[in-house]
């Protein structure tokens, strides 16, 4: 059974960069894009990027200038990056398996706990 | 690109079917078949409940269903149950330039 444990930082300054990281437990890390999803306190989620095993990513063109995310199939994990963040990166961050029927790349199946990141001076 | 559009809100008495819809366009819900819909209830993460318009992941209700015309997409939850109370949320692939896009999301109520 896959399972996504997520930790990193949880408070930050105005300014300063967000890292979080993703560990992937069980089945198999290829095959897939994996992805990170925020939710701010109170409102709907947000779809930030994704990146396969391959290091190919895509961003939301919103998000794209302040993003990488990032990968390592060695120790089955991948990463995201947000630089300069102020109040209104302060959310929930998702990172989340796209999958589906086998072999596709579909719908986010399986999700991490989720990660409160706080930005405040 | 804009957010899918949802309902905020939507209520139901147990055992009733409700329906909650996701607008889009035709260059999101319209052109793919890959809309999905996610329940979260609070403090939790969201849960795949559909995928691909209209399929249910292994171990989904079958209360839980999917559809779309064209550029709306609608779940449909039948025989409501006091655990359905959650938030919904209808996300699309929008291309490749803007990727996935999430509906803002409906709270369902059960009276």
């Amino acid at each position: 059974q896959v399972q996504l444990q997520q930790w990193g930082a949880g408070l930050l300054k105005p300014s300063e960069t967000l890292s979080l990281t993703c560990d992937v437990y069980g089945g198999s890390f290829s095959y897939f894009y994996w992805t990170w999803v925020r939710q701010p306190p109170g409102k709907g989620l947000e779809w930030i990027g994704e990146i396969n095993q391959s290091g190919s990513t895509n961003y939301n063109p919103s998000l794209k200038s302040r993003v990488t995310i990032s990968v390592d199939t060695s120790k089955r994990h991948f990463s995201l990056n947000l630089t300069s963040v102020t109040a209104a990166d302060t959310a929930v961050y998702y990172c989340a398996r796209v999958g589906g029927d086998p072999g596709q790349s579909d719908a986010f199946d399986i999700w991490g706990q989720g990660t409160m990141v706080t930005v405040s001076s | 690109q804009s957010a899918l559009t949802q309902p905020a809100s939507v209520s139901g008495s147990p055992g009733q079917s409700i329906t909650i819809s996701c607008t889009g366009t035709s260059s999101d819900v319209g052109l793919y078949n890959l809309v999905s819909w996610y329940q979260q209830h609070p403090g939790k993460a969201p849960k795949l409940m559909i995928y691909d318009d209209f399929k249910r992941p292994s171990g989904v209700s079958d209360r839980f269903s999917g559809s779309k015309s064209g550029n709306t997409a609608s779940l449909t939850i039948s025989g409501l149950q006091p655990e359905d109370e959650a938030d919904y949320y209808c996300c699309s692939y929008a291309g490749t330039a803007t990727f996935w896009l999430f509906g803002g999301g409906t709270t369902l109520t059960v009276l």
